[in-house]
Protein backbone atom coordinates (compact mmCIF):
# COMPACT_ATOMS: atom_id res chain seq x y z
CA UNK A 1 0.00 0.00 0.00
CA UNK A 2 1.24 3.48 -0.54
CA UNK A 3 2.63 5.85 2.23
CA UNK A 4 3.48 9.28 2.78
CA UNK A 5 5.66 10.19 5.50
CA UNK A 6 5.83 13.70 6.71
CA UNK A 7 9.06 14.45 8.88
CA UNK A 8 8.22 17.12 10.75
CA UNK A 9 4.79 17.57 12.71
CA UNK A 10 6.20 21.53 13.29
CA UNK A 11 8.16 24.17 11.60
CA UNK A 12 8.90 27.24 13.26
CA UNK A 13 10.28 30.17 10.98
CA UNK A 14 11.08 33.34 11.19
CA UNK A 15 9.87 35.70 8.56
CA UNK A 16 12.10 36.16 5.51
CA UNK A 17 14.11 32.63 6.14
CA UNK A 18 14.16 29.89 3.89
CA UNK A 19 12.25 26.74 4.73
CA UNK A 20 11.79 22.80 3.26
CA UNK A 21 8.48 21.05 4.76
CA UNK A 22 9.91 17.31 3.99
CA UNK A 23 7.66 14.82 2.37
CA UNK A 24 8.93 10.87 1.63
CA UNK A 25 6.26 8.36 -0.18
CA UNK A 26 6.75 4.89 -0.84
CA UNK A 27 4.89 3.64 -3.90
CA UNK A 28 5.49 0.56 -6.45
CA UNK A 29 4.06 2.46 -9.30
CA UNK A 30 3.75 5.57 -11.14
CA UNK A 31 3.64 8.30 -8.79
CA UNK A 32 1.38 11.43 -8.69
CA UNK A 33 2.28 13.61 -5.80
CA UNK A 34 0.62 16.68 -4.57
CA UNK A 35 1.33 19.23 -2.07
CA UNK A 36 -2.19 20.86 -0.21
CA UNK A 37 -2.13 24.18 2.01
CA UNK A 38 -4.42 23.93 4.82
CA UNK A 39 -5.19 27.53 6.43
CA UNK A 40 -7.22 27.51 9.84
CA UNK A 41 -10.77 26.36 9.68
CA UNK A 42 -10.57 26.45 6.11
CA UNK A 43 -10.55 23.61 3.43
CA UNK A 44 -7.58 22.24 1.64
CA UNK A 45 -5.65 24.17 -1.40
CA UNK A 46 -3.65 22.91 -4.03
CA UNK A 47 -0.18 24.49 -3.99
CA UNK A 48 1.49 22.57 -6.74
CA UNK A 49 1.34 18.89 -8.27
CA UNK A 50 3.80 16.82 -10.06
CA UNK A 51 2.51 14.24 -12.55
CA UNK A 52 5.20 13.48 -15.08
CA UNK A 53 7.82 15.61 -16.80
CA UNK A 54 10.20 18.32 -14.65
CA UNK A 55 11.33 17.19 -11.43
CA UNK A 56 10.96 20.56 -10.16
CA UNK A 57 7.46 21.94 -9.80
CA UNK A 58 6.64 25.61 -8.82
CA UNK A 59 3.71 27.50 -7.27
CA UNK A 60 2.53 30.96 -7.97
CA UNK A 61 3.20 32.37 -4.74
CA UNK A 62 6.94 30.90 -4.37
CA UNK A 63 6.84 27.36 -3.14
CA UNK A 64 8.58 25.01 -5.10
CA UNK A 65 8.87 21.16 -5.19
CA UNK A 66 11.30 18.29 -6.41
CA UNK A 67 10.32 14.58 -7.25
CA UNK A 68 13.17 12.52 -6.15
CA UNK A 69 12.78 9.12 -7.09
CA UNK A 70 15.59 7.56 -6.22
CA UNK A 71 15.00 8.92 -2.37
CA UNK A 72 11.47 8.58 -3.05
CA UNK A 73 11.03 12.37 -1.94
CA UNK A 74 9.00 15.42 -2.15
CA UNK A 75 9.88 18.12 -0.31
CA UNK A 76 8.72 21.43 -0.48
CA UNK A 77 10.90 24.91 -0.45
CA UNK A 78 10.17 27.94 -0.31
CA UNK A 79 13.32 30.75 -0.38
CA UNK A 80 12.18 33.36 2.00
CA UNK A 81 8.46 32.68 3.92
CA UNK A 82 5.52 35.42 4.99
CA UNK A 83 3.70 35.53 8.01
CA UNK A 84 0.82 35.12 5.83
CA UNK A 85 2.36 31.40 4.78
CA UNK A 86 1.73 29.88 8.53
CA UNK A 87 -0.73 27.05 7.79
CA UNK A 88 -0.60 23.37 7.56
CA UNK A 89 0.93 21.91 4.92
CA UNK A 90 -0.34 18.38 3.39
CA UNK A 91 2.16 16.19 1.23
CA UNK A 92 -0.22 13.21 -0.55
CA UNK A 93 0.31 10.84 -3.21
CA UNK A 94 -2.74 9.54 -5.40
CA UNK A 95 -3.50 5.96 -5.83
CA UNK A 96 -5.14 4.04 -8.72
CA UNK A 97 -6.27 0.94 -8.22
CA UNK A 98 -9.02 -1.38 -9.71
CA UNK A 99 -10.78 0.95 -11.30
CA UNK A 100 -10.93 3.25 -7.71
CA UNK A 101 -8.27 6.22 -7.06
CA UNK A 102 -7.54 8.24 -3.88
CA UNK A 103 -4.94 10.72 -2.56
CA UNK A 104 -3.07 9.18 0.99
CA UNK A 105 -2.29 12.10 2.83
CA UNK A 106 0.74 12.47 5.38
CA UNK A 107 0.06 13.93 8.57
CA UNK A 108 0.68 17.28 7.86
CA UNK A 109 3.15 19.76 9.15
CA UNK A 110 2.20 23.02 10.56
CA UNK A 111 4.45 26.03 9.42
CA UNK A 112 4.28 28.68 11.77
CA UNK A 113 6.49 32.09 10.45
CA UNK A 114 7.06 34.27 13.26
CA UNK A 115 8.14 37.96 13.13
CA UNK B 1 -18.25 28.66 -10.75
CA UNK B 2 -18.76 28.08 -7.50
CA UNK B 3 -16.88 26.29 -5.53
CA UNK B 4 -17.33 22.44 -3.35
CA UNK B 5 -19.98 23.42 -1.36
CA UNK B 6 -20.25 21.84 1.80
CA UNK B 7 -23.11 22.39 4.58
CA UNK B 8 -23.37 22.82 7.68
CA UNK B 9 -19.89 23.68 8.49
CA UNK B 10 -20.20 23.14 12.00
CA UNK B 11 -22.29 20.13 13.43
CA UNK B 12 -23.19 18.68 17.41
CA UNK B 13 -24.95 15.95 17.62
CA UNK B 14 -25.38 14.27 21.35
CA UNK B 15 -24.04 10.33 21.18
CA UNK B 16 -26.98 8.04 19.45
CA UNK B 17 -28.47 10.76 17.16
CA UNK B 18 -27.23 10.60 13.44
CA UNK B 19 -25.38 12.79 11.09
CA UNK B 20 -25.95 13.70 8.00
CA UNK B 21 -23.02 16.19 5.92
CA UNK B 22 -24.11 17.59 2.37
CA UNK B 23 -21.63 17.98 -0.79
CA UNK B 24 -22.48 19.99 -3.71
CA UNK B 25 -19.76 19.25 -6.21
CA UNK B 26 -18.48 21.76 -8.41
CA UNK B 27 -20.36 22.54 -11.64
CA UNK B 28 -19.63 19.76 -14.21
CA UNK B 29 -18.02 17.46 -11.63
CA UNK B 30 -19.48 13.82 -11.28
CA UNK B 31 -17.29 12.43 -9.19
CA UNK B 32 -17.19 13.20 -5.46
CA UNK B 33 -14.70 12.00 -2.70
CA UNK B 34 -15.14 11.86 1.26
CA UNK B 35 -12.06 11.97 3.49
CA UNK B 36 -11.93 12.66 7.33
CA UNK B 37 -9.17 14.27 9.21
CA UNK B 38 -8.98 13.46 13.10
CA UNK B 39 -7.44 15.61 15.43
CA UNK B 40 -3.98 16.07 14.94
CA UNK B 41 -3.76 13.50 11.96
CA UNK B 42 -4.13 13.80 7.88
CA UNK B 43 -7.12 13.40 5.95
CA UNK B 44 -8.14 9.36 5.38
CA UNK B 45 -10.02 8.13 2.35
CA UNK B 46 -13.22 7.28 3.39
CA UNK B 47 -15.50 6.54 -0.06
CA UNK B 48 -15.18 7.73 -3.63
CA UNK B 49 -18.69 8.39 -5.55
CA UNK B 50 -19.89 8.89 -9.19
CA UNK B 51 -23.39 9.65 -10.03
CA UNK B 52 -25.69 6.88 -8.07
CA UNK B 53 -22.57 4.42 -7.60
CA UNK B 54 -20.11 3.79 -4.95
CA UNK B 55 -17.04 2.90 -6.76
CA UNK B 56 -14.59 2.34 -3.47
CA UNK B 57 -15.45 2.63 -0.59
CA UNK B 58 -12.92 1.03 1.44
CA UNK B 59 -11.95 3.42 3.61
CA UNK B 60 -15.35 3.77 5.66
CA UNK B 61 -16.12 2.19 8.68
CA UNK B 62 -18.48 -1.25 8.54
CA UNK B 63 -21.14 -0.33 10.63
CA UNK B 64 -23.02 2.97 10.76
CA UNK B 65 -21.65 4.88 8.05
CA UNK B 66 -23.01 5.66 4.45
CA UNK B 67 -22.72 7.29 1.41
CA UNK B 68 -24.91 8.22 -1.59
CA UNK B 69 -23.99 10.56 -4.27
CA UNK B 70 -27.88 10.22 -6.14
CA UNK B 71 -28.58 11.68 -10.22
CA UNK B 72 -30.16 15.16 -8.60
CA UNK B 73 -28.82 17.01 -5.99
CA UNK B 74 -25.95 16.26 -3.15
CA UNK B 75 -24.02 13.53 -2.03
CA UNK B 76 -24.95 12.73 1.48
CA UNK B 77 -22.24 10.78 4.24
CA UNK B 78 -24.68 10.20 7.18
CA UNK B 79 -23.31 8.76 10.61
CA UNK B 80 -26.10 6.70 12.63
CA UNK B 81 -25.74 6.58 16.11
CA UNK B 82 -22.84 9.20 16.35
CA UNK B 83 -20.00 8.11 19.36
CA UNK B 84 -17.44 10.67 20.39
CA UNK B 85 -14.85 9.07 18.15
CA UNK B 86 -17.00 10.55 15.42
CA UNK B 87 -15.87 13.44 16.07
CA UNK B 88 -13.62 15.03 13.52
CA UNK B 89 -13.46 17.44 10.42
CA UNK B 90 -15.24 15.90 6.75
CA UNK B 91 -14.04 17.04 3.97
CA UNK B 92 -15.46 16.83 0.13
CA UNK B 93 -13.42 16.78 -2.84
CA UNK B 94 -14.87 16.34 -6.27
CA UNK B 95 -13.13 16.16 -10.13
CA UNK B 96 -14.59 16.35 -13.26
CA UNK B 97 -12.96 12.51 -14.35
CA UNK B 98 -11.13 10.12 -12.50
CA UNK B 99 -7.59 10.69 -12.54
CA UNK B 100 -8.23 14.66 -12.75
CA UNK B 101 -7.48 17.11 -10.00
CA UNK B 102 -10.19 16.73 -6.34
CA UNK B 103 -11.34 19.82 -5.71
CA UNK B 104 -11.61 20.40 -1.40
CA UNK B 105 -14.79 21.83 0.07
CA UNK B 106 -14.67 23.67 3.44
CA UNK B 107 -15.32 20.92 5.40
CA UNK B 108 -17.99 19.89 8.09
CA UNK B 109 -16.78 19.99 11.48
CA UNK B 110 -18.50 17.45 13.53
CA UNK B 111 -18.44 17.45 17.11
CA UNK B 112 -20.09 14.61 19.36
CA UNK B 113 -20.92 15.41 22.76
Amino acid sequence: AQSVTQLDSQVPVFEEAPVELRCNYSSSVSVYLFWYVQYPNQGLQLLLKYLSGSTLVESINGFEAEFNKSQTSFHLRKPSVHISDTAEYFCAVRTTQGGSEKLVFGKGTKLTVNP
Amino acid sequence: NAGVMQNPRHLVRRRGQEARLRCSPMKGHSHVYWYRQLPEEGLKFMVYLQKENIIDESGMPKERFSAEFPKEGPSILRIQQVVRGDSAAYFCASSPMQADEQYFGPGTRLTVT
